[in-house]
């Protein structure tokens, strides 16, 4: 059974103080992980997908990396606005095109 | 605007009361799903439909009925509710690919419908 496991659940950071999210992953053959940002009351918002090892992709402060077991979403110099709630998702063939997300990690910015 | 509906945002009912959430979506996507979110237990697919009379069950299927007779509706029924179906639900549509590593492109999703059973 594919798991996705998030680490840490909350994060409180002060703006400019850069820190990384976790997102460790089981899958039997990656087909993509996703990373969503989703704010209260609203529905997730794409930011990234990677499909191999070794693959990054930038948007903003946000920078998110792959490896074969993981994947960081790093913020650097955060602002207010970065708060949210960020999400991790994969997605394996043999689940078919079912995405498994993980629980998430509140982040917090403060000015 | 591409955008993903849903409606009611909001509905309180009582137990055994059959209810439908609408989801309509303005891209012309193949794929359409729907997934409940709870505190602790993250975002779970109930179901998904690849196309038009194309469904199939996701990881919490129980309770819940849905039909794809259109490409942009994918309506999510509740024959007889219960309390522990009292959630936030969302509805999330994209386009499939068959020539990617990944099967699915950016998944869209609607704002939420936020559902208590009495």
């Amino acid at each position: 059974e594919d798991q996705v496991t998030q680490s840490p659940e909350a994060l409180r950071l002060q703006e400019g103080e850069s820190s990384s999210l976790n997102c460790s992953y089981t899958v039997s053959g990656l087909r993509g992980l996703f990373w969503y940002r989703q704010d209260p009351g609203k529905g997730p918002e794409f930011l990234f997908t990677l499909y191999s090892a070794g693959e990054e992709k930038e948007k903003e402060r946000l920078k998110a990396t792959l490896t074969k077991k993981e994947s960081f979403l790093h913020i650097t110099a955060p602002k207010p606005e970065d708060s949210a709630t960020y999400l991790c998702a994969v997605q394996a063939p043999a689940a078919g095109n079912k995405l498994t997300f993980g629980g998430g990690t509140r982040v917090l910015v403060k000015p | 605007e591409a955008q993903v509906t849903q409606n009611p945002r909001y509905l309180i009912t009582v137990t055994g009361k059959k209810l439908t959430v609408t989801c309509s979506q303005n891209m012309n996507h193949e794929y359409m799903s729907w997934y409940r979110q709870d505190p602790g237990l993250g975002l779970r697919q109930i179901y998904y439909s690849m196309n038009v009379e194309v469904t199939d069950k996701g990881d919490v299927p129980e309770g819940y009925k849905v039909s794809r007779k259109e490409k942009r509706n994918f309506p999510l029924i509740l024959e007889s509710p219960s309390p522990n179906q009292t959630s936030l639900y969302f509805c999330a549509s994209s386009n499939l690919r068959s020539n990617r590593l990944a099967a699915q492109e950016t998944q869209y999703f609607g704002p939420g419908t936020r559902l208590l059973v009495l």
